[in-house]
């Protein structure tokens, strides 16, 4: 069965300092992977995603993510951490030309 | 332009009643999904509406979940004889349907639904 876990429910960085939250899937075929951000009080928005090719993909607000199948992982990344990129963050896989299946999330604190 | 809007933001009601959950979606687009989203979860899938398709109800967890799209725009989830396992947030999303896979969809804000 196709799953995404998402290790760590928070994850706290100082300002400035590397971001790094962590996926991993199961998938019997090769995935479609996502990451969505939710701001407080505001709907899910797409950060970036992971169809086929390059396997190191850029997303919005300087956030990238590099799909590695030998480690069925989809890491998202961001060199230096601001105060707005404190929010909730989900990974997701897509299971048929329209489901996703999410993980269940990680909430990122930035420390001033 | 005006994004993917839901109404209530929040409802409050006892178990045993019906509730009805709105769900207005970005002009145009031709998909429209509901998610549920319980404390602590990722968003769980529970139907999808694609233009005059038959909808995909296969994530809904019981018949006492139904729900309604007319046409392409506004859709209406229904949960009879609510119960406290059905608190959550249920959100709506919309999105182009094209011949690329997975296309972007765009997340309302959700209906926060507590059952006492």
């Amino acid at each position: 069965a196709q799953s995404v876990t998402q290790l760590g429910s928070h994850v706290s960085v100082s300002e400035g300092a590397l971001v790094l939250l962590r996926c991993n899937y199961s998938s019997s075929v090769p995935p479609y992977l996502f990451w969505y951000v939710q701001y407080p009080n505001q709907g899910l928005q797409l950060l970036l995603k992971y169809t086929t090719g390059a396997t190191l993909v850029k997303g919005i607000n300087g956030f990238e993510a590099e799909f590695k199948k030998s480690e069925t992982s989809f890491h998202l990344t961001k060199p230096s951490a601001h105060m707005s990129d404190a929010a909730e963050y989900f990974c997701a896989l897509g299971e048929s030309s329209y489901k996703l299946i999410f993980g269940s999330g990680t909430r990122l604190l930035v420390r001033p | 332009g005006a994004g993917v809007s839901q109404s209530p933001s929040n409802k409050v009601t006892e178990k045993g009643k019906d509730v009805e959950l709105r769900c207005d979606p970005i002009s145009g687009h031709t998909a429209l999904y509901w998610y549920r989203q319980r404390l602590g979860q990722g968003l769980e899938f529970l139907i999808y509406f694609q233009g005059n398709s038959a909808p995909d109800k296969s994530g809904l967890p019981s018949d006492r979940f139904s729900a309604e799209r007319t046409g392409e725009s506004v859709s209406t989830l229904t949960i009879q004889r609510t119960q406290q396992e059905d608190s959550a947030v249920y959100l709506c999303a919309s999105s182009t349907h094209g011949a690329g896979l997975y296309n972007e969809q765009f997340f309302g804000p959700g209906t926060r639904l507590t059952v006492l």
